[in-house]
């Protein structure tokens, strides 16, 4: 199994741009997660769902969009990128609302300039 | 959440126990102890949870007080490979908003020395 896998690994972005992070996993979990963290801190949670077709906003949503369509997936999208935007982002599932065993990718590290 | 204390920085040299330590006063009757660990850039890993219970399993042991206000994660030989940033999180079960919302502080960073 891949687990949770996150593309791009690395992205630089200019100001004003949108791009989308994506984040997809192969263990049928319905939970799923997006982090951000920045340098030298904790993780700090954007956005979750319970599954498909339900999302809900975490501790630090603005500036960011996410869609759950399917199970597997679980898109960022940032619109207008901000250099306070730069961060490196984690995506992590779970197996449901009783376990808080979650399991991330490697991460996308994003710099807005 | 309940807020935990860690501290910021440890040392241990390679092959002795690691012996990781989190204060959580303010935890209730319901609240599990989960630990997990950041290597480098790499997303966290989760090591092991409990409730009151001493917990072990193949990576660490976890040891909660009696009274469950402070916890010791304990890293029985560690290894250059275990040098990571480690986060005590209190989390409860079954609540509804943000489930799973696991709030990472910034943890332990633990650096194994040969």
């Amino acid at each position: 199994n891949a687990g949770v896998t996150q593309t791009p690994k690395f992205r630089i972005l200019k100001i004003g741009q949108s791009m989308t992070l994506q984040c997809t996993q192969d263990m049928n979990h319905n939970y799923m997660y997006w982090y951000r963290q920045d340098p030298g801190m904790g993780l700090k949670l954007i956005y979750y769902s319970v599954g498909a077709g339900i999302t809900d906003k975490g501790e630090v949503p603005n500036g960011y969009n996410v869609s759950r369509s399917t199970t597997e997936d679980f898109p960022l999208r940032l619109e207008l990128a901000a250099p306070s935007q730069t961060s490196v982002y984690f995506c992590a599932s779970s197996a449901g609302k009783n376990t808080g065993e979650l399991f991330f990718g490697e991460g996308s590290r994003l710099t807005v300039l | 959440d309940a807020k935990t204390t860690q501290p910021p920085s440890m040392d241990c040299a390679e092959g002795r126990a690691a012996n990781l330590p989190c204060n959580h006063s303010t935890i209730s009757g319901n609240e599990y102890v989960y630990w997990y660990r950041q290597i480098h850039s790499q997303g966290p890993q989760y090591i092991i949870h409990g409730l009151k219970n001493n917990e072990t399993n193949e990576m660490a042991s976890l040891i909660i007080t009696e009274d469950r206000k402070s916890s010791t994660l304990i890293l029985p030989h560690a290894t250059l490979r275990d040098t990571a940033v480690y986060y005590c999180i209190v989390r409860g079960m079954n609540y509804g908003g943000s489930q799973g919302n696991l709030i990472f502080g910034k943890g332990t960073k633990l650096s194994v020395k040969p």
